[in-house]
Parts: structure tokens; sequence; C-alpha cells
């Protein structure tokens, strides 16, 4: 049971150049998430999927896009990328949306945009 | 607007020594909290949660958290700090408005233990 994993762990993109993250679990979640952490500011959600074919737009959504073909796949994807789009990236997921349930995080992608 | 704050960017402890980290929430309807930790170069790992009940939490690494209605507090606490509980602790709300689960996080605050 490897529980949410990510792919790449690390990444340098030149401004404009496109790449997609990957993020698994294997828990069989429901819901998945996508947030940046970014120094000072926490994690700041960006996208978030309530199931299979679903996707809606969290708190910081611009410049990137989702998808959730599969359950336990959540893509997250840069078509142009700035340089502020520097960050770490971590991705969640939760059995469902209960209140009580407990999110569930990836290893982190570093990306770095020059 | 609904937010989290850890007041303390840095919290220094002497081994030994009990530590708190402080977290205060502003959010409608009953809260659902949780305390993550964060060690260097890894995802966050989940440590306790408050859902209802007794208003002392224990969680994991004998980490214990007291929520505080009136005072809309969540404190992170531990008896006796080790070196190894060196890390970056993130405090999360989840509104009882929400129907999305998503979380609402502060902004960390360093724990850093000395022998």
């Amino acid at each position: 049971n490897a529980g949410v994993t990510q792919t790449p762990k690390f990444r340098v993109l030149k401004t404009g150049q496109s790449m997609t993250l990957l993020c698994a679990q294997d828990m069989n979640h429901e819901y998945m998430y996508w947030y940046r952490q970014d120094p000072g500011m926490g994690l700041r959600l960006i996208h978030y999927s309530v199931g299979e074919g679903t996707t809606a737009k969290g708190e910081v959504p611009d410049g990137y896009n989702v998808s959730r073909l599969k359950k336990q796949n959540f893509l997250l994807g840069l078509e142009s990328a700035a340089p502020s789009q520097t960050s770490v990236y971590f991705c969640a997921s939760s059995y469902g949306a209960f209140l009580t349930d407990t999110q569930y995080f990836g290893p982190g992608t570093r990306l770095t945009v020059l | 607007a609904q937010s989290v704050a850890q007041p303390e960017d840095q919290v220094n402890v002497a081994e030994g020594n009990p530590l708190t980290v402080k977290c205060t929430y502003s959010v409608s309807g009953n809260p659902y909290l949780f305390w993550y930790v964060q060690y260097p170069n890894r995802g966050l790992q989940f440590l306790l949660k408050y859902i209802t009940g007794d208003n002392l939490v224990k969680g994991s690494y004998g980490f214990e958290a007291e929520f505080n209605k009136s005072q809309t507090s969540f404190h992170l606490k531990k008896p006796s700090a080790l070196v190894s509980d060196s890390a970056l602790y993130f405090c999360a709300v989840r509104p009882g408005s929400s129907n999305t689960g998503k979380l609402i996080f502060g902004q960390g605050t360093t724990l850093q233990v000395k022998p």
C-alpha cells in the first residue's frame, strides 16, 4: 500500500513550457486535491475533485488545469509555465468529504520555472 | 473571511522541555481542526484532529492538542520535546459549513528542539 505518490519529484522548466504532474492513490479515495506550498503562506488549494470525471476550482486555480479520468489518478497541468508558478506542489486524497475525513498527502513535487 | 493563524513563525525549545505551537481560527459553523507535521523534503503527515467531544485530543508521537471554543484556539502540545520533533507544523481547519472537504491551512510554524 503506497498511499499517495507523485511524479516527478523535481522539475525545472523554462518560461512558456508545459508539463503535467501526476498524482496516484491506492486507497480507493473519492476526493483528491492539488495544493501549492510557498514560504510563509502555508498550503493553498489549486483544484480538487470529488470523484472520477469531476473537477472544481480551489483558491488559486489560474494557470493550471486538472483532469480525473480514473478514480486513482489526478493530473495537474501547466500549459504555459511562469516564474510565479515556482513552488512545491502537493497532492492529497481523502475517503470522502465527511467533515471528519483526514486528507493524506503525497511527498511533493518541487518545480522551478526559470 | 475564514482563516487560520499560527502567530509564531518559529518556536525554540530545549530537549526535554514542554512545547506549545499555537493556532487560532475563524470559521463559520462548528470547526473541524487538524494538525500536520512536515519533515524536511517530505510531504505532510497527519498528527491529530478534533471533531467533537473531549477538548483534549491525543495524536501520534506523543503530541496532543487542546480545543478551546471560547478562545477559538487549537494549540499543539507535547510534555517533553525531542530533537527529532524539529519540523514544520501546520494547523488546518475545515469549516462546519463545508461540503467539499476543503482545508484551510495556517502559514506554518517551524519547531526547533535543541539538545
